[in-house]
């Protein structure tokens, strides 16, 4: 079975520093890897994915993650954060085979002040 | 390119009584999700249809939760008797196929408070 565990549960921020939000999962088998986005009251929007390939992933409105296959993490970086950013974030696993869904984290509320 | 579309985005309801939501996928996406995402926790899957049959209920509550999936697009999730603690979003998605690595949407939820 998959489990994710994302190590803060709320991350404060002033805008235009920094930051990384964390995510480790467990896994017997490959897996892929998502972070996912919720702004209040909204459905989830896919920020990025890891698939295959570089370890190193680019996703939508200036988010990266890396991927780590010995520390079985996938943390998700940006550089400089907006006011506009302010949402709870959540990272997903599934095992590389068809017919698998989605497996979440508890899910990290990022907010962003000025 | 229309989304997921869920209805009612929101009901309130007392114990014991029913409730049913209703989903519409993006259209030619073969498989559809019932997510249920209790305040402060991540998304669990409840069910999980490729076409208009299940590949996943093992975490459906099925003495009390019921879903179907008519001709392969729409899909209805049902609660009945609802407890308290069935309060929570009940987030649809869809994605083309059941592939593990394609991209799920998912629509903006139906909000459900159990009184």
């Amino acid at each position: 079975a998959q489990s994710v565990t994302q190590l803060d549960s709320q991350v404060p921020v002033f805008e235009e520093a920094p930051v990384e939000l964390r995510c480790n999962y467990s896994s017997s088998v490959s897996v892929y890897l998502f972070w996912y986005v919720q702004y209040p009251n909204q459905g989830l929007q896919l920020l990025l994915k890891y698939l295959s390939g570089s370890t190193l992933v680019k996703g939508i409105n200036g988010f990266e993650a890396e991927f780590n296959k010995s520390q079985t993490s996938f943390h998700l970086r940006k550089p400089s954060v907006h006011i506009s950013d302010t949402a709870e974030y959540f990272c997903a696993v599934t095992p590389n085979q068809a017919g698998t869904a989605l497996i979440f984290g508890k899910g990290t509320t990022l907010s962003v002040s000025s | 390119e229309a989304g997921v579309a869920q209805s009612p985005r929101y009901k309130i309801i007392e114990k014991r009584q029913s409730v049913a939501f209703w989903c519409n996928p993006i259209s030619g996406h073969a498989t559809l999700y019932w997510y249920q995402q209790i305040l402060g926790q991540g998304p669990k899957l409840l069910i999980q249809f490729q076409n208009n049959g299940v590949v996943d209920d093992s975490q459906l509550p099925k003495d009390r939760f019921s879903a179907e999936r008519l001709k392969g697009v729409d899909s209805t999730l049902k609660i009945q008797p609802a407890k308290l603690e069935d309060s929570a979003v009940y987030l649809c998605a869809s994605s083309r196929t059941g592939g593990s690595g394609n991209t799920i949407y998912f629509g903006e939820g139906s909000w459900l408070t159990v009184v």
